[in-house]
C-alpha cells in the first residue's frame, strides 16, 4: 500500500524558514509528480509546487520566488522549504502525488497533512 | 494562472441528486478532477479526467464537461457524502488549480 508522511516543526517564526519532508513507503518515485498542497484554516487548497522523479521541479508563480522543492530518491523522500514565512503561510501543508498514467495527472495519494503556525 | 469557480453551498436530501459546478477558461483544453474532502481529513479523489472514477468510488459519483464548465453530480445523495468538493485543473503553463470549494450539505 503507497503512503505519504509528512514531517517536520509545527511552528516556525516570522521571516524564517519553513522546512518539511514527505517520505514515501510502499511505492516508487519514478515517474510521478511529487508535489506540496496547503490549506489556511478554513479556506481552500493551494497547489505549492512539485518535482518530478528526473528533479525538475514546477512552482506556483506566486510563491516561486520563495519556494525550494527537492528530492532523495535513495531516501523516497522530498523536501519543501518556503523562505520568509509570514502569518499568511500558517496552514496544513500536504505531500500528494500525481500519477500521469493511471489516473491522468489526477492528485491519487495525499498525505495526512501537518499544520504549520507561523508565530513568534 | 486560470481560476477555477465554485458555489460556495449546495444543499440536498437524501437520495436526491447534488449537482456542483466548477467554471473556468482554461477547461475547454484541460481536464477536470474532483476532490472529496471530510472535516479534518485529506483529500481523496473522486474523479479524473473529467468523468472518470477511480477504483473504490461509488457510481453514484459522475461527473461531465461541456465548454468552460464541469459538473459533479452526485447521485442518491447519503449523510456520508456531506463535506468540501473541491475541483482541480491545470492552466496553460502546466501550474496545478483548484477551485475555491463548495460545501455539500445533507438535509
Amino acid at each position: 500500500q503507497v503512503q505519504l508522511q509528512e514531517s517536520g516543526p509545527g511552528l516556525v517564526k516570522p521571516s524564517e524558514t519553513l522546512s518539511l519532508t514527505c517520505t514515501l513507503s510502499g511505492g516508487s518515485m519514478n515517474y510521478y509528480y511529487w508535489n506540496w498542497i496547503r490549506q489556511p484554516p478554513g479556506k481552500g487548497l493551494e497547489w505549492v509546487g512539485y518535482i518530478y522523479h528526473s528533479g525538475s521541479p514546477k512552482y506556483n508563480p506566486s510563491l516561486k520566488s520563495r519556494v525550494t522543492i527537492s528530492l532523495d530518491m535513495s531516501k523516497k523522500q522530498f523536501s519543501l522549504k518556503l523562505s520568509s514565512v509570514t502569518a499568511a503561510d500558517t496552514a496544513v501543508y500536504y505531500c500528494a502525488r500525481v500519477d500521469t498514467v493511471a489516473v491522468q495527472d489526477a492528485f491519487d495519494i495525499w498525505g495526512q497533512g501537518t499544520m504549520v503556525t507561523v508565530s513568534s | 494562472s486560470s481560476e477555477l469557480t465554485q458555489p460556495p453551498s449546495v444543499s440536498a436530501s437524501p437520495g436526491q441528486t447534488a449537482r456542483i459546478t466548477c467554471s473556468g477558461d482554461a477547461l475547454p483544453n484541460q481536464y477536470t478532477y474532483w476532490y472529496q474532502q471530510k472535516a479534518g481529513q485529506a483529500p481523496v479523489l473522486v474523479i479524473y479526467k473529467d468523468s472518470e472514477r477511480p477504483s473504490g468510488i461509488p457510481e453514484r459519483f459522475s461527473g461531465s464537461s461541456s465548454g468552460t464548465t464541469a459538473t459533479l453530480t452526485i447521485s442518491g445523495v447519503r449523510a456520508g457524502d456531506e463535506a468540501d468538493y473541491y475541483c482541480q485543473s491545470a492552466d496553460s503553463s502546466g501550474s496545478y488549480v483548484f477551485g475555491s470549494g463548495t460545501k455539500v450539505t445533507v438535509l
